[in-house]
């Protein structure tokens, strides 16, 4: 079956700590996003890339770094930079870039900081 | 610049009708709509593009005024399954989608 996996699902991290969490699409899909959600809020942009080996800063993308090394891969750092980090994090992907193509979501990870 | 959704909060019975609205203050090429169960990803429900075209649902339409640069989505004959917060998510001259606050629809028995 096609789809987004994010791993893992819950991480701890210690404040001071770099963490990257995983994104894979076997969708084919060109462009990749990274969003993140805090409680009772919407969707904020951190990164998004439209091809392999490119990618574009969103909304809030102090203290994240990400690569796009793979078509199918677009993993998101969230560094020690981060003063709030803790949140839930939703790696999307689409057919092209998202102005008129479908966004699909994966199930998130959820980033508490210790 | 976020688009903006109201209501922030509703609550229905089974068999009720809803509307949220969205709106935006930039010209927009598309507004996809999805609905999001506490913990899990958002699932598309509908997109609406500049121009008239509309994919999506059955049970579920939308409007899209591009003129008003706002959409509505339409929910008739509620089930307890539309339960969720529901997003708009506005295509503008950045390639990537701009998302609203959310709007927490409850459905009751």
């Amino acid at each position: 079956d096609g789809g987004i996996t994010q791993s893992p699902k819950y991480l701890f991290r210690k404040e001071g700590q770099n963490v990257t969490l995983s994104c894979e699409q076997n969708l084919n899909h060109d462009a990749m996003y990274w969003y993140r959600q805090d409680p009772g809020q919407g969707l904020r942009l951190i990164y998004y890339s439209q091809i392999v080996n490119d990618f574009q800063k969103g909304d809030i993308a102090e203290g994240y770094s990400v690569s796009r090394e793979k078509k199918e891969s677009f993993p998101l750092t969230v560094t020690s930079a981060q003063k709030n980090p803790t949140a839930f994090y939703l790696c999307a992907s689409s057919r092209t870039s998202g102005r008129i193509d479908t966004q699909y979501f994966g199930p998130g990870t959820r980033l508490t900081v210790l | 610049q976020q688009p903006v959704q109201s209501p922030q909060a509703v609550i229905l019975r089974e068999g009720e009708d809803a509307v949220i609205n969205c709106s935006s203050s930039k010209a927009l090429y598309s507004v996809h709509w999805y609905r999001q169960k506490h913990g899990e990803a958002p699932v598309f429900l509908m997109i609406l593009l500049k121009g008239g075209e509309q994919k999506g649902h059955e049970k579920i339409s939308a409007s899209f005024n591009e003129k008003k640069q706002q959409s509505s989505l339409y929910l008739t004959a509620s089930q307890l399954s539309y339960s969720g917060t529901y997003f708009c998510g506005t295509g503008t001259g950045r390639r990537a989608l701009t998302f609203g606050s959310g709007t927490r629809l409850q459905v009751q028995p």
